[in-house]
């Protein structure tokens, strides 16, 4: 079974920082997401990659597959990015995703 | 309309009653999946459909049953709620996109509390 493993757990941040959530993952996988999930809301999917970087807005998201290990990077954050921030992988022998616990970010005007 | 409908979004229900979860999907999606998630526990994978005749116990099947009525509806059932039931539940859908892998989208979630 895959585990996933998300940090940090929490994080707390001044606008316009530079926000940095790593996951690792510990077995071969096809794909590994990220999602969001605004207080109260649903989850909203990211991004989804199995190779190198993305970018949207202010968001990248990087993947290294031979260390297993994925970093979101938000720039210039804002108030309005503060959410839970989830960590999935598919493939690995399983069916569906799965998660990491989440990281809970605070952005602070 | 969203595109994965979850209801109720909300529901309170007493110990020992039967309550249905439901989920529509108008992605046309094959494959569809209901998930829980709990604090400090992430989220959890009950059951998962692969077309209207699979249905496939996932991790925490156990006090859980589902119908997949259609290729757009899939149903959760909680035959007989425990408090140990109150949880945040999703509906997800997904299919096999460009590049070969499965990207998923989500419902909006049913928080669910058993007293």
């Amino acid at each position: 079974k895959n585990e996933v493993e998300q940090s940090p757990q929490n994080l707390t941040a001044q606008e316009g920082e530079f926000i940095t959530i790593n996951c690792s993952y510990s077995v071969g996988i096809s794909a590994l997401h990220w999602l969001q999930q605004h207080p109260g809301g649903g989850i909203v999917s990211l991004f989804m990659l199995s190779s190198g970087k993305k970018k949207h807005g202010r968001l990248i998201a990087t993947i290294n597959i031979q260390e297993k290990h994925s970093s979101l990077h938000i720039t210039a954050s804002h108030p309005r990015d503060s959410a839970v921030y989830i960590c999935a992988v598919s493939g690995g022998g399983a069916d569906g995703l799965t998660f990491g616990k989440g990281t809970h970010l605070i952005i602070q005007p | 309309d969203a595109d994965v409908t979850q209801t109720p979004r909300n529901r309170i229900t007493k110990t020992g009653k039967r309550i249905m979860l439901e989920c529509s999907q108008t992605k046309g999606h094959d494959r569809m999946y209901w998930y829980r998630q709990d604090p400090g526990l992430g989220l959890r994978l009950i059951y998962y459909s692969f077309d209207v005749k699979d249905i496939n116990k996932g991790e925490i099947s156990d006090g859980y049953s589902v119908s997949r009525q259609a290729q757009a509806k899939f149903s959760l059932s909680l035959e007989s709620a425990i408090p140990n039931q109150t949880a945040l539940y999703f509906c997800a859908t997904s299919a096999l996109g460009d590049r070969g892998q499965y990207g998923y989208t989500f419902g909006s979630g049913t928080r669910l509390t058993v007293v």
